[in-house]
């Protein structure tokens, strides 16, 4: 069956552009997680949904970061006014519920010039 | 969520068990241990879990110490394609963040022929 997609798969874009990343998770599953990873470190948890409960947003690293999920489906992490240190990979994951394992997406590798 | 503590790298040859070692010293009692691992420009993959009883599946086997201080990951017969960062990880098993996984630096286990 298909698995967690991402896309793009790369972006570039320029310094204080706003940019729309996609997570498409796998069918039926109710959570689904943010994670960014910064070239040679491990990954960051940014947002986390779990079915209608209120997301736990305690990862997002400034107020320019937001995510949304619409019901059990798609998600899309919004960056505003991108800043260089934002280059990163940033990862999807989903879940059937909580407590099992995740699947990863192939991620989208966003470059900030 | 506990904190882990992984050496930062380890050899193996081709065939041999690999045995990578977790110190979990503040882990609580509803606290799952995680291990995923990433190939080189891959999304982190899931391996196994367990709370407090050994644990096997097809990839790989948990061995958790009876204080739960400690656990090691074995991969009983390692391939050059087990080549990858493992990351060892206490979730907390309860309340909104249940799940939500926060990576260190892992270690990086080299297989080489």
């Amino acid at each position: 069956g298909a698995g967690v997609s991402q896309s793009p798969s790369n972006k570039v874009t320029e310094k204080g552009k706003d940019v729309e990343l996609r997570c498409d998770p796998i069918s039926g599953h109710t959570a689904l997680y943010w994670y960014r990873q910064r070239l040679g470190q491990g990954l960051e948890f940014l947002i986390y949904f779990q079915g209608n409960s209120a997301p736990d947003k305690s990862g997002l690293p400034s107020d320019r970061f937001s995510a949304e999920r619409t019901g059990e489906s798609v998600s899309t992490l919004t960056i505003q006014r991108t800043q260089q240190e934002d280059s990163a990979v940033y990862l999807c994951a989903s879940s059937l519920f909580a407590k099992d394992e995740q699947f990863f997406g192939p991620g989208t590798r966003l470059t900030v010039l | 969520d506990a904190k882990t503590t992984q050496p930062p790298s380890m050899d193996c040859a081709e065939g041999r068990a690999a045995n990578l070692p977790c110190n979990h010293s503040t882990i609580s009692g509803n606290e799952y241990v995680y291990w995923y691992r990433q190939i080189h420009s891959q999304g982190p993959q899931y391996i196994i879990h367990g709370l407090k009883n050994n644990e096997t599946n097809e990839m790989a086997s948990l061995i958790i110490t009876e204080d739960r201080k400690s656990s090691t990951l074995i991969l009983p017969h390692a391939t050059l394609r087990d080549t990858a960062v493992y990351y060892c990880i206490g979730t907390n098993a309860g309340g909104t963040s249940y799940g939500k996984l926060t990576f260190g630096q892992g270690t990086i286990l080299t297989v080489h022929p």
